[in-house]
Order: structure tokens, then C-alpha cells, then sequence
């Protein structure tokens, strides 16, 4: 069974550039979450898909967007990146139910300059 | 509205103490519980949980209990390892399933 992978692992980027950040989901699961964790800071929620379709956000701007595809890998954009942006950036991915393990990748670590 | 507070850290213990780290919640429905584990420069892995009142996860020696009552999922292990040594988050599931909401975490050392 393979894991939750997710590339780049680091990424410097300058304010106000755009980045793209990749997830491949665990083999089964339909459902990628993407989580923005800042340094001392547990995950906070940024959206989820399901079956190539946003099935919740969280309290995000517009500037932060994704995409599923078919495979049920995933995307996160950002757009107009701040000093602020710069975080570990975590995918999980799950079966859609109650009770249902997140099962987290490594990880992106983003730096904003 | 959702959320999860956990006992701030660090937390430092000699090897084979007893460790508890508490974890209350607050939900407006029927949450599901986990705690996950962080090492160092790694992503998050489950640890254990807890889908209804008063159930009791288990994992590698750590427990919790699920307690309506209180509102609580505290983690304990009776006897912890240098191996231990990584940073605890008590995470809740809202009952729709998607959205994870996590502590601030909890940073463990144990020191030989």
C-alpha cells in the first residue's frame, strides 16, 4: 500500500509569486485535505475535495485554491504570496465518512521572502 | 463552534514515568477523537482514537478515553521511552467527517 507523497519538499518563494504544491493520495482513498501548519502550530484546515469537488473550506481567502483530479491526486495554489504563507503545507488523505483516519503526507515546507 | 485545547508543553520526563496529556474538546455534535504523533521533520501519524463515548483507543502503549462527560480525550502511557520523544496533537472529527480540527500540540522529550 503506498503512502500519502507530496512534492516539492521545500519551496523559497518571493511575496507576491504564485506556488503549486502537489499530493498524490493514498491507493483507495477518495478524499485529499490540505492543512497549512505554522511553526509551534498544530494543522489548520484550509478545504478538502472529494471526488474532484471542494467539500468544505476553512477560514482561507479566495487566494488559496485547489484541484482532484480523476487519480484523486491533488493540487493547492496560492496565489499573491505574503511573508505569512510560509508554513509546512500537509495533504491527508481519507475515505469520506464519520470516524475516518486522515492519513497525512511528509509535508511541504514553504518559505516566503 | 469546534475546537480542541491541549495542555502546553514542553513537557520533560525521565524514561519509564507515567505520562498524561490532557485534551478537552468542544463540539456542537458527535465528534470523533484522535491523538496523532509528530517526530521531527516529519508529517503527522495516527496514533489512536475514539469514535463514540467512552470508548478506549489504544496504540504502542498509549491510551485514551473518550468522555462525553467532560468533554476530555487524555493521553496516557504507563511507562514512556526515549523513543517517545516527538510532539502530541489532540485532533476532533465533526460528524460530517471532513474537517479535522487540531490542538496546538503538545512537545514531549524524555531524557534517559
Amino acid at each position: 500500500e503506498t503512502g500519502v507523497t507530496q512534492s516539492p519538499t521545500h519551496l523559497i518563494k518571493t511575496r507576491g509569486q504564485q506556488v503549486t504544491l502537489r499530493c498524490s493520495s493514498q491507493s483507495g482513498h477518495n478524499t485529499v485535505s490540505w492543512y497549512q501548519q505554522a511553526l509551534g502550530q498544530g494543522p489548520q484546515f484550509i478545504f478538502q475535495y472529494y471526488r474532484e469537488e471542494e467539500n468544505g473550506r476553512g477560514n482561507f481567502p479566495p487566494r488559496f485554491s485547489g484541484l482532484q483530479f480523476p487519480n484523486y491526486s491533488s493540487e493547492l495554489n496560492v496565489n499573491a504570496l505574503e511573508l505569512d504563507d510560509s508554513a509546512l503545507y500537509l495533504c491527508a488523505s481519507s475515505s469520506l465518512g464519520f470516524g475516518d483516519t486522515q492519513y497525512f503526507g511528509p509535508g511541504t515546507r514553504l518559505t516566503v521572502l | 463552534g469546534n475546537s480542541v485545547t491541549q495542555m502546553e508543553g514542553p513537557v520533560t520526563l525521565s524514561e519509564e514515568a507515567f505520562l498524561t496529556i490532557n485534551c478537552t474538546y468542544t463540539a456542537t455534535g458527535y465528534p470523533s477523537l484522535f491523538w496523532y504523533v509528530q517526530y521531527p521533520g516529519e508529517g503527522l501519524q495516527l496514533l489512536l482514537k475514539a469514535t463514540k463515548a467512552d470508548d478506549k483507543g489504544s496504540n504502542k502503549g498509549f491510551e485514551a478515553t473518550y468522555r462525553k462527560e467532560t468533554t476530555s480525550f487524555h493521553l496516557e502511557k504507563g511507562s514512556v521511552q526515549v523513543s517517545d520523544s516527538a510532539v502530541y496533537f489532540c485532533a476532533l472529527s465533526e460528524d460530517t467527517g471532513n474537517q479535522f480540527y487540531f490542538g496546538t500540540g503538545t512537545s514531549l522529550t524524555v531524557i534517559p
